[in-house]
């Protein structure tokens, strides 16, 4: 089966580019997660989706910054405009989430973006 | 306050020896989940064990276990025999049973020593 997938891999910009990550969570995951890693700030958490449905955008740095997920299978992190400080490893990940015994399913992580805004 | 936290920003173990990682959690939920993922240099974080709230014995996969102390709201990783390939960067995590959001950690960075 397949992982979650996030494209692109590596993307080198120049600062006040417009950026769009791409995820695709696991086939049959209703929840999904985009965070942030970076060395000096660990790994935060941007925004999650319940069945398509934005719930928590509070880790959302600022409104440079939005991520939609237009159907279940899909979603999208865009920054514009990028800035230096945006440069950090962005991951993507999917969990099967609901009321009673689903507390134990785990968040699968995607391979990540590594972001490099020059 | 912070949900979980992790004291030891790095951790050195000689290789086929155990070690500890530690993990505390704050939650006033009764039902919740802790989770730890190993991120080695490579970059993707993999999961490795489970413990429930209600679950009365420690969670055991392979050569790790989890040290769940409820009263003492802590969630310990055991590494048992210890590898090279062990060596990474590891976390602790946490799913509330009223919420979907995991908290994660800081991190441990962990070098098995040849």
């Amino acid at each position: 089966d397949a992982g979650v997938i996030q494209s692109p891999r590596h993307e080198v910009t120049e600062m006040g580019q417009e950026v769009t990550l791409r995820c695709k969570p696991i086939s049959g995951h209703n929840s999904l997660f985009w965070y942030r890693q970076t060395m000096m700030r660990g790994l935060e958490l941007l925004i999650y989706f319940n069945n398509n449905v934005p719930i928590d955008d509070s880790g959302m740095p600022e409104d440079r910054f939005s991520a939609k997920m237009p159907n279940a299978s899909f979603s999208t992190l865009k920054i514009q405009p990028s800035e230096p400080r945006d440069s950090a490893v962005y991951f993507c990940a999917s969990s099967l989430w609901g009321s009673g015994g689903l507390l134990g399913n785990e968040q699968f992580f995607g391979p990540g973006t590594r972001l490099t805004v020059l | 306050a912070q949900k979980i936290t992790q004291t030891q920003p790095g951790m050195f173990v000689q290789e086929k020896e155990a070690v500890t990682l530690d993990c505390t959690y704050d939650t006033s939920d009764q039902s919740y989940g802790l989770f730890w993922y190993k991120q080695p240099s490579s970059g993707e974080m993999i999961f490795l064990i489970y413990q429930g709230s209600y679950d009365e014995q420690n969670a055991t996969e392979g050569r790790y276990s989890l040290n769940f102390q409820k009263a003492r709201k802590s969630a310990n990783l055991v590494i048992s025999a210890s590898q090279l390939g062990d060596s990474a960067m590891y976390f602790c995590a946490m799913r509330e049973g009223s919420g979907n959001q995991f908290y994660f950690g800081t991190g441990t960075s962990l070098t098995v020593i040849p």
